[in-house]
């Protein structure tokens, strides 16, 4: 199975500040890459898939590059609503794998 | 506006067996691949069996593989989770998701989750 790690496991921000988290591969995925915003007692919601396509109705502050194994999700200006957890899921191949999250706290 | 909704989840005891529904509405269920993703308590996403629109393709987590059984009745909109030799660690929120999309997509649309409790 492809493993995805992601970094930082958890990180404090202010609103307004710019946030990046990566993902990484343990094997090469293509774009086949998605990230998903998940806040306490929510269903995950898709916000990015093919590495950078925005999902539909998803503010423009978020933003995906990256191919191949290394992947980034950027917030551009962090608002209230962002502090949540945040997870890379890679659909290139069965099993599809989700990295461990990365928790985005109020600084 | 595509909504799923699960249910069947519940309390069983280990080696015991549960069998999750999950109907849809607001899309033609019948043109989209569906998947079951759960998550633990505290824990992250764990995805656990996808199966293709017309369920000519299955695939399943090793850690269900045996156990689980997917399905699903495009006749009656609805995706369904049997689940076998229920072990503690099956404890978890199991979601329904929709495909975002035709073709190789990830899971787009998400249901509300059904809390699976294996305890004795």
């Amino acid at each position: 199975a492809i493993r995805m790690t992601q970094s930082p496991s958890s990180l404090s921000a202010s609103t307004g500040d710019r946030v990046t988290i990566t993902c990484r591969a343990s094997q090469g995925i293509s774009s086949y890459l998605a990230w998903y915003q998940q806040k306490p007692g929510k269903a995950p919601k898709l916000l990015i898939y093919a590495a950078s396509t925005l999902q539909s109705g998803v503010p423009s502050r978020f933003s995906g590059s990256g191919s191949g194994t290394d992947f980034t999700l950027t917030i551009s200006c962090l608002q209230s609503e962002d502090f949540a957890t945040y997870y890379c899921q890679q659909y290139y191949s069965y099993p599809q794998t989700f990295g461990q999250g990365t928790k985005v706290e109020i600084k | 506006e595509v909504q799923l909704v699960e249910s069947g989840g519940g309390l069983v005891k280990p080696g015991g067996s549960l069998r999750l529904s999950c109907a849809a509405s607001g899309f033609t269920f019948s043109s989209y691949s569906m998947n079951w993703v759960r998550q633990a308590p505290g824990k992250g996403l764990e995805w656990v069996s996808s199966i293709s629109s017309s369920s000519s393709y299955i695939y399943y987590a090793d850690s269900v593989k045996g156990r689980f059984t997917i399905s699903r009745d495009n006749a009656k909109n609805s995706l369904y989770l049997q689940m076998n030799s229920l072990r503690a660690e099956d404890t978890a929120v199991y979601y329904c998701a929709r495909d975002q999309d035709y073709g190789d997509t990830p899971p787009g649309y998400w249901g509300q989750g059904t809390l699976v409790t294996v305890s004795s």
